[in-house]
This record gives C-alpha cells, sequence and structure tokens, in this order.
C-alpha cells in the first residue's frame, strides 16, 4: 500500500500569493484530516470529511484557509492569501470507520511563506 | 473535553537503559489513547493503541504502554533504549464519541546517548 501521499513536500512562496496543498488519502479510508503542526501550537486539527464531506472546520484558522475533498482519493487544503505566520508543516491523514480512531498520516508538506 | 498533558517535554537515557515517557489524560468519555512517533522530518507514525482491551498494551519496536484509570495515565516505556528510538513521540486521545478526530499532546523529544 502506497500509504497517504501528500505534495508538494516543500513549498515556499512570498506572503500574498495563494497556496495549494494536495492530499491523496489511503484507497478504502472514508476519512481525511488535515493538521498543521508549528512549534508554538503543537499539532492541530484543521478540518476533517468524512465520505467526502466536511465535517468539523472548527479548527481552520481564518477564512483565508479553505479545504475540498473533490472525491474520495483527493483533497487540497488552500490558503489565499498566505501570510509568514502560516508557515508550518501541514498533514494529512485518513482512517477508516473500522479502525477505532487510529489514524494514518502522509510525510506532511513543509510550507515557508517569507 | 479531552486533552493529554505529556509530563516531558525532553528526556535523556544512555543507550541500553530504560525509556519512560509519561502521558495523563482527561477524557470525559471511555477514550481511545494512542502513543504516535515522529523522526526527523519525518510523518507520525502510529507506536501503539489503547481501545478497550487489555490495559497493558505492546507496540512496535519493543514498545508498550499500560493503561491506568485510576491515575489517568498512559505512560509509554521501553526496557532498553536504542539509537534509532531518538525522536518526537506524542501521547494522543481520541476526541469525543462519534467526532474521529484526535487531540495531541505537546510532544516529548527523546534523546538516546551513545
Amino acid at each position: 500500500d502506497a500509504g497517504v501521499i501528500q505534495s508538494p513536500r516543500h513549498e515556499v512562496t512570498e506572503m500574498g500569493q495563494e497556496v495549494t496543498l494536495r492530499c491523496k488519502p489511503i484507497s478504502g479510508h472514508d476519512y481525511l484530516f488535515w493538521y498543521r503542526q508549528t512549534m508554538m501550537r503543537g499539532l492541530e486539527l484543521l478540518i476533517y470529511f468524512n465520505n467526502n464531506v466536511p465535517i468539523d472546520d472548527s479548527g481552520m484558522p481564518e477564512d483565508r484557509f479553505s479545504a475540498k475533498m473533490p472525491n474520495a482519493s483527493f483533497s487540497t487544503l488552500k490558503i489565499q492569501p498566505s501570510e509568514p505566520r502560516d508557515s508550518a508543516v501541514y498533514f494529512c491523514a485518513s482512517t477508516t470507520g473500522t479502525l477505532r480512531y487510529e489514524q494514518y498520516f502522509g510525510p506532511g508538506t513543509r510550507l515557508t511563506v517569507t | 473535553a479531552q486533552s493529554v498533558t505529556q509530563l516531558d517535554s525532553h528526556v535523556s537515557v544512555s543507550e541500553g537503559t530504560p525509556v519512560l515517557l509519561r502521558c495523563n489524560y482527561s477524557s470525559s468519555y471511555s477514550p481511545s489513547l494512542f502513543w504516535y512517533v515522529q523522526h526527523p522530518n519525518k510523518g507520525l507514525q502510529l507506536l501503539l493503541k489503547y481501545t478497550s482491551a487489555a490495559t497493558l498494551v505492546k507496540g512496535i519496536n519493543g514498545f508498550e504502554a499500560e493503561f491506568k484509570k485510576s491515575e489517568t495515565s498512559f505512560h509509554l516505556t521501553k526496557p532498553s533504549a536504542h539509537m534509532s528510538d531518538a525522536a518526537e513521540y506524542f501521547c494522543v486521545v481520541s476526541d469525543v464519541a462519534g467526532r474521529r478526530a484526535l487531540t495531541f499532546g505537546s510532544g516529548t523529544r527523546l534523546q538516546v546517548q551513545p
């Protein structure tokens, strides 16, 4: 199994630019999560989907952040416009209803906004 | 609300000596508890999980953890540290029943001295 796939692995962009992070969950998993990891705040949940439908987006920091899941095998997290404080590692994770809360994480995208 | 507290931000041991990483949790429900490990510049890997079965849980790479409800603890142990165990370890609690998100502790960095 390929595991959770994220792209790009590294992204450097200038303040004000649009950034799109991508995630492909494990085949057959019906839950998908986006997390952000920073030194100051640790790992925090941004949003999660079940069967492609957003269930809880209360962790999305601002309207500049948006996430979509157009199908079971693809999700995007978009930041527009980006700011230096968005610099972090963004993780995608997936799981299935038969696993009791165990989640499988992708390698992460390290975002640097200058 | 549920939360986890990792009592040590940094632990240093010598190779071949025991490892103890401490975690206390708070949950209104019967929680599922996990330990995840993150090696430098890598994603998170599940080490072990407790889901209301046996209170002593064995994981990968010789790690184990014991769920103690009376002490609300879920400490991670290993009899003999290896250099490859150097990493960041996260204690994680499942979110409210029916909501599949995870709540992460702040992490403990394990350093293994030769």
